[in-house]
């Protein structure tokens, strides 16, 4: 079986501002990992993913993410965020290598950022 | 290009009721889902599709039932409507069962049972 931990609900920062919004994951087999953004009313986007390779991975609008394996955690990352990044962010992992969830995305339970002017 | 789409957008369904959520791909994706978001809860699987013909529970599948005749649809039946079952409902198709590509999401059913 597979989860994932996302550890903070709610972030509100201030525009320009860094931000970091965690992620944790348990797995007993090989994950791929995603984050996903959500806009008001709208359906999920793919923000970035990990399959393998080099630990940082960048994504769309300045996002970006690394994979730590020893921590099992994927956290995401933006060095200064715009109004436009209000939204809410899911962290996701995918088994790669059998097992009883394999080939199904298992969701963390989602962080609502807020970025204030 | 039109991904995945969902009907309806919005409907309020009476205790007891039933009703079909539709879920439509254009891109030949075998693999397709269903999953329910609740707030601070995350996305939970409901059913899932490996391809025509072949469906499978996921997580929460107790009051739903699914069928995939087509490749293309992949509707999901409420039979006995609950207030549980508010929620907002989304479809995704995938290329690959590996999963390396990602899921492509619809905008979502949401969903009130009064």
């Amino acid at each position: 079986a597979q989860s994932v931990t996302q550890l903070d609900s709610q972030v509100p920062v201030f525009e320009e501002a860094p931000v970091e919004l965690r992620c944790n994951y348990s797995s007993s087999v090989s994950v791929y990992l995603f984050w996903y953004v959500q806009y008001p009313n709208q359906g999920l986007q793919l923000l970035l993913k990990y399959l393998s390779g080099s630990t940082l991975v960048k994504g769309i609008n300045g996002f970006e993410a690394e994979f730590n394996k020893s921590q099992t955690s994927f956290h995401l990352r933006k060095p200064s965020v715009h109004i436009s990044d209000t939204a809410e962010y899911f962290c996701a992992v995918i088994s790669n290598a059998g097992g009883t969830s394999y080939g199904k995305l298992t969701f963390g339970q989602g962080t609502i950022l807020t970025v204030h002017p | 290009n039109a991904g995945v789409t969902q009907t309806p957008k919005f409907r309020i369904l009476k205790i007891g009721q039933s009703m079909t959520l539709q879920c439509t791909q254009d891109m030949n994706h075998n693999y397709m889902y269903w999953y329910r978001q609740d707030p601070g809860m995350g996305l939970k699987l409901i059913y899932y599709s490996v391809g025509a013909g072949i469906t499978d529970k996921g997580e929460v599948p107790n009051g739903y039932n699914v069928s995939r005749s087509t490749t293309e649809d992949f509707p999901l039946r409420l039979e006995l409507a609950a207030p549980s079952q508010t929620s907002v409902y989304f479809c995704a198709s995938s290329y690959s069962i590996q999963g390396g590509y990602g899921y492509t999401f619809g905008s979502g059913t949401r969903l009130t049972v009064v």
